[in-house]
């Protein structure tokens, strides 16, 4: 069994700050984890995965995410973000058929 | 390459009525999967498929069906429509240790 907990479901933020947004994870197999990207009115765009080797990953857009496995945590960061990161951020755990969080929604204020 | 194509991307249906979401695929991916996505629920997986002619339920199944008699398409059909089964629905393929490649969505209103 596997199962996704993403702890915020908004985060404000102003333009040019860093951000964090967190996830945490079961699983009883091999932890493959993703962080997908939503902006509106589009589909799921994979930003990152973690499959194995480095627990620091670094994806688009200047996005990176740490796995944690002590913790079983993979929450992502950006040390500045822009008003064009506003979006739905979801985690997601498992290989074959990923299971996804229930998304943050991420709000870059001017 | 197109990746992955839902059609139609907005469709309304009366309660009762039935119908059929495409998806195809051309990245010649074994496994398909449908997500509905409603606000704050995430993505919940409908059905999934492992290969031509292999589909089995997720999360939130009933009211759907699904066959799978090629590697590129994924239909779901809504056998008889109910206000419940309003949302966005995103087929996804997916090449095992890539992630998803999802397709850009059916936003579907039942009345």
């Amino acid at each position: 069994a596997q199962s996704v907990t993403q702890l915020d479901s908004q985060v404000p933020v102003f333009e040019e700050a860093p951000v964090e947004l967190r996830c945490n994870y079961s699983s009883s197999v091999s932890v493959y984890l993703f962080w997908y990207v939503q902006y509106p009115n589009q589909g799921l765009q994979l930003l990152l995965k973690y499959l194995s080797g480095s627990t620091l990953v670094k994806g688009i857009n200047g996005f990176e995410a740490e796995f944690n496995k002590s913790q079983t945590s993979f929450h992502l960061r950006k040390p500045s973000v822009h008003i064009s990161d506003t979006a739905e951020y979801f985690c997601a755990v498992g290989s074959y058929i990923p299971t996804f969080g229930r998304g943050t929604s991420l709000i870059v204020h001017p | 390459n197109a990746g992955v194509t839902q059609t139609p991307k907005f469709q309304v249906l009366k309660t009762g009525q039935s119908m059929t979401l495409q998806c195809a695929q051309d990245m010649n991916h074994e496994y398909m999967s449908w997500y509905r996505q409603d606000p704050g629920m995430g993505l919940r997986l409908i059905h999934y498929s492992v290969g031509a002619g292999i589909t089995d339920q997720g999360e939130v199944p009933n009211g759907y069906n699904v066959s799978r008699s090629t590697t590129e398409d994924f239909p779901l059909r809504l056998l008889s429509a109910a206000p419940s089964q309003t949302s966005v629905y995103f087929c996804a393929s997916l090449q095992v240790g890539y992630g998803y490649t999802f397709g850009s969505g059916t936003r579907l209103t039942v009345v």
